[in-house]
This record gives structure tokens, C-alpha cells and sequence, in this order.
């Protein structure tokens, strides 16, 4: 059965700290795993990922894919209040998307 | 202003009562997705769509029903059959075949039961 875990499911840090996301998904005919930020609406795009080793950075963003461990990280540095949210990942694959249950991360002041 | 419409942004239903979401858009997208969210659970796919006038079920289809007769207009109906019908609704576009681009999303709809 095709799944996305994300770990840890919860987060609380002080702001300037830095954090590390967990994504580990088992799909088949994998296309592509995408990160979102969801604060409280509609998730925003943070990165799309396909090949395995790239890193796309955004700021104080960045997230890779380890196409053989069937993982994804997303790491924020120096952390803000504004990065409080719930962080999703999800796995597209020939027809549909499959998300993650979330990890909500709290930064506080 | 190109983008995704969902409305409305809550809704109320009462016992035995069929509810239509709308979800519009107007990135000329062919793709067309429903997602359910609950707390503490990823998105859930409803249901989704490809092209005009054809669409597939998704994880959780059970109680809820769509269309699309038109490219930019994919609603979805949660019927009375639908037993736990509360949850934030999420509309998602995206292009098909091999572009590779991400998934738009709506500002969602929530729906709470009466």
C-alpha cells in the first residue's frame, strides 16, 4: 500500500534554532515529492523534488530527495515565529498525490 | 487575478441534507483534484479529474459525488450518505502529462455538521 510518513508530528523550538523535517514515502511509479507550508488555509508550495541529490534552497529553506533511502528532509535555519506551521509532504505519482499526515512546527519567541 | 475560488468558505449541514462545494478556477488547468482534511491527518484524496467530463474516485469517494461538465468548474457534492461529513475540503489544480509542475490549491472550505 502505497504511504507517506513524515516524522516528527510535532515540533517546538526557540527562534534561531535550526530544525530538520522527516519525509519517508513508499510509492509506486514515484514522480515527484513535493513540500508544503500550511498555515491556516490552503498549504503553499515550498519545493518540488524529482532527482535524487539536488538540493533546492529558498532562504532559510532547503529540502533534498535520497531517491534510494525513499526520504526527504526540509531544513529551516534560524527559525522565526513566522515558521510556525504545519510543514506537509507529499509523493505524486502517475495519477494522484499522496500526503503526509503533517509535521506542525511551533517556534517560539 | 488567477487562482483557485472555493466557496463557500463555511458551510452548515443539517441531518439528511446534500451539500454542494464549489471549486473554480482559472489557471486553464486540466487537472482537477478534492481533498478532505481532518486534524491530525494528511489530505486525503476524494476524489480527481483529468480531462472534461471524466473524473475517478480517490481514497475516500464513499458519500460524496462530482462533475465536470466544464474545464475551470469541478464541485463536489457531500450527499446525506456521508456520515462524518466535517472536515476542511481542499480544491487542487494542476497540468497533466509530463510538465511536472505543482499543485494549486484553493483556500478551502469548511463544513460542519448542524
Amino acid at each position: 500500500e502505497d504511504k507517506v510518513v513524515q516524522s516528527p508530528l510535532s515540533l517546538v523550538v526557540h527562534e534561531g534554532d535550526t530544525v530538520t523535517l522527516n519525509c519517508s514515502y513508499e510509492v509506486t511509479n514515484f514522480r515527484s515529492l513535493l513540500w508544503y507550508k500550511q498555515e491556516k488555509k490552503a498549504p503553499t508550495f515550498l519545493f518540488m523534488l524529482t532527482s535524487s541529490g539536488i538540493e533546492k534552497k529558498s532562504g532559510r529553506l532547503s529540502s533534498i530527495l535520497d531517491k534510494k533511502e525513499l526520504s526527504s528532509i526540509l531544513n529551516i535555519t534560524a527559525t522565526q515565529t513566522g515558521d510556525s506551521a504545519i510543514y506537509l509532504c507529499a509523493v505524486e505519482d502517475n495519477n494522484d498525490m499522496r500526503f503526509g499526515a503533517g509535521t506542525r512546527l511551533t517556534v517560539k519567541p | 487575478d488567477g487562482g483557485i475560488t472555493q466557496s463557500p468558505k463555511y458551510l452548515f449541514r443539517k441531518e439528511g441534507q446534500n451539500v454542494t462545494l464549489s471549486c473554480e478556477q482559472n489557471l486553464n488547468h486540466d487537472a482537477m483534484y478534492w481533498y478532505r482534511q481532518d486534524p491530525g491527518q494528511g489530505l486525503r484524496l476524494i476524489y480527481y479529474s483529468q480531462i472534461v467530463n471524466d473524473f475517478q474516485k480517490g481514497d475516500i469517494a464513499e458519500g460524496y459525488s462530482v462533475s465536470r461538465e466544464k474545464k475551470e468548474s469541478f464541485p463536489l457534492t457531500v450527499t446525506s450518505a456521508q456520515k462524518n461529513p466535517t472536515a476542511f475540503y481542499l480544491c487542487a489544480t494542476g497540468s497533466t502529462g509530463s510538465s511536472n509542475q505543482p499543485q494549486h490549491f484553493g483556500d478551502g472550505t469548511r463544513l460542519s455538521i448542524l
